[in-house]
């Protein structure tokens, strides 16, 4: 069974530009989850999706936004770009999104906002 | 909401010691705890997990983990550690707040020397 893929693994964008990241969870997980992660800040909840739906959504700026398409896979999109998004940026996904569950994580993408 | 405290940001260790990485949580009227794993260049992957039931779980790797509900504390153990034990983990706890999301600590950097 093919693991969650991000793609793509890295990114260079200068200040000002957007980007759109993919993420394809694991075949039958239909949860979705974002998180960015940066040294020493830990991994901050971006937002969670379901069934095309946002369940959730942390405090991150309207810049960020995502969505879900009908085959579970996602995209998160980053508009106006500024040096503080450079970060690495998880996917994650389950079964159900329930709270019991565990979460299977892609390898990341590694923006980096010059 | 729930949080999580890491209280360690770096582990050095020597290889075969024991080790204890610390974690607390915020309480709850029933909590779902996790500690995932971070391998340089990965995504997380799951050490354990504690639901309900006995408050000693075992995972991966020669990982354990106690659940003390009076401290609110779930903290990480392994008896003899490996060079190979050298990552990064992140404690979590699950929480529906309107939707589901897990919640990550800070994280703590097990660096373990021969």
């Amino acid at each position: 069974k093919a693991g969650v893929t991000q793609t793509p693994r890295y990114l260079i964008k200068t200040r000002g530009q957007q980007v759109t990241l993919s993420c394809s969870p694991i075949s039958g997980h239909r949860s979705v989850s974002w998180y960015q992660q940066t040294p020493g800040q830990g991994l901050q909840f971006l937002f969670e999706y379901f069934s095309e739906t946002q369940r959730n959504k942390g405090n991150f700026p309207g810049r960020f936004s995502g969505r879900q398409f009908s085959n579970s896979r996602s995209e998160m999109n980053v508009s106006t770009l500024e040096l503080g998004d450079s970060a690495l940026y998880l996917c994650a996904s389950s079964r159900q999104g329930s709270t019991n569950e565990k979460l299977f994580f892609g390898s990341g993408t590694q923006l980096s906002v010059l | 909401a729930q949080s999580v405290t890491q209280l360690d940001s770096q582990v050095p260790v020597f290889e075969e010691a024991p080790v204890e990485l610390r974690c607390n949580y915020s309480s709850s009227v029933s909590v779902y705890l996790f500690w995932y794993v971070q391998y340089p260049n990965q995504g997380l992957q799951l050490l354990l997990k504690y639901l309900s039931g006995s408050t000693l779980v075992k995972g991966i790797n020669g990982f354990e983990a106690e659940f003390n509900k009076s401290q609110t504390s779930f903290h990480l153990r392994k008896p003899s550690v490996h060079i190979s034990d050298t990552a990064e983990y992140f404690c979590a706890v699950s929480d529906w707040a309107g939707g589901f999301k897990t919640i990550f600590g800070a994280g703590t950097r097990l660096f373990v020397k021969a």
